[in-house]
């Protein structure tokens, strides 16, 4: 099983501040890693594939990096909507997700 | 609209069963594989179960084989989960969810429902 590690579990930050989220892979997913946003008693919603693709409608102050093993999902200006659980997902061999980075209001 | 909605859900005693429903609409659902993920009471996520777009295979985490069933109605653009001998660690909330296919055999999740909650307890 891949194991996917997300870091921080929550991250504390300002409206209008840059939030930077870290994902990593137990081994190489290559660039099959997705991010998906999720608000309490919501459904996830797909933000990023292909570990730097924007899903559609998913503003462009979200954006994705990294391949491999280490992966980053940054939001530019946050948005009091962004305020939420993110997850990363592997999908490079099934599908195993990280425990999630919780983003709050500082 | 691409919408899918889960039913089914509900209190049930550990051992008993349970059948989920899950309803598609505003697309080609015979086209498309379909999962169903879980999410357990202040947990992640976790994979539960995956089916063909045709229903010719069928794949389970190993602490549902033998237990969890998926089936798929194409007629009926739906989706199931019949879970046997349940468990209090099967206690979550489960939605189902569309696969897209990326590169190389790769599959992410694009389309989520709602959920629909299961709660394993006497």
């Amino acid at each position: 099983e891949i194991v996917m590690t997300q870091s921080p579990d929550t991250l504390s930050v300002s409206p209008g501040e840059r939030a930077t989220l870290s994902c990593r892979a137990s081994q190489s997913v290559n660039s099959k890693l997705a991010w998906y946003q999720q608000k309490p008693g919501q459904a996830p919603r797909l933000l990023i594939y292909g570990a730097s693709t924007r899903a559609t409608g998913v503003p462009a102050r979200f954006s994705g990096s990294g391949s491999g093993t280490e992966f980053t999902l940054t939001i530019s200006s946050l948005q009091s909507e962004d305020f939420a659980v993110y997850h990363c997902q592997q999908y490079s061999y099934w599908w195993t997700f990280g425990q999630g980075t919780k983003v709050e209001v500082k | 609209e691409v919408q899918l909605v889960e039913s089914g859900g509900g209190l049930v005693q550990p051992g008993g069963s349970l059948r989920l429903s899950c309803a598609a609409s505003g697309f080609s659902f015979s086209r498309y594989w379909m999962i169903w993920v879980r999410q357990a009471p202040g947990q992640g996520l976790e994979w539960v179960a995956d089916i063909k777009h045709d229903a010719s295979d069928e794949y389970y985490v190993d602490s549902v084989k033998g237990r969890f069933t998926i089936s798929r109605d194409n007629a009926k653009n739906s989706l199931y989960l019949q879970m046997n001998t349940l468990r209090a660690e099967d206690t979550a909330v489960y939605y189902c969810a569309r696969l897209t296919q990326w590169i190389e055999l790769s599959y992410y999740m694009d389309v989520w429902g709602k959920g629909t909650t299961v709660t394993v307890s006497s």
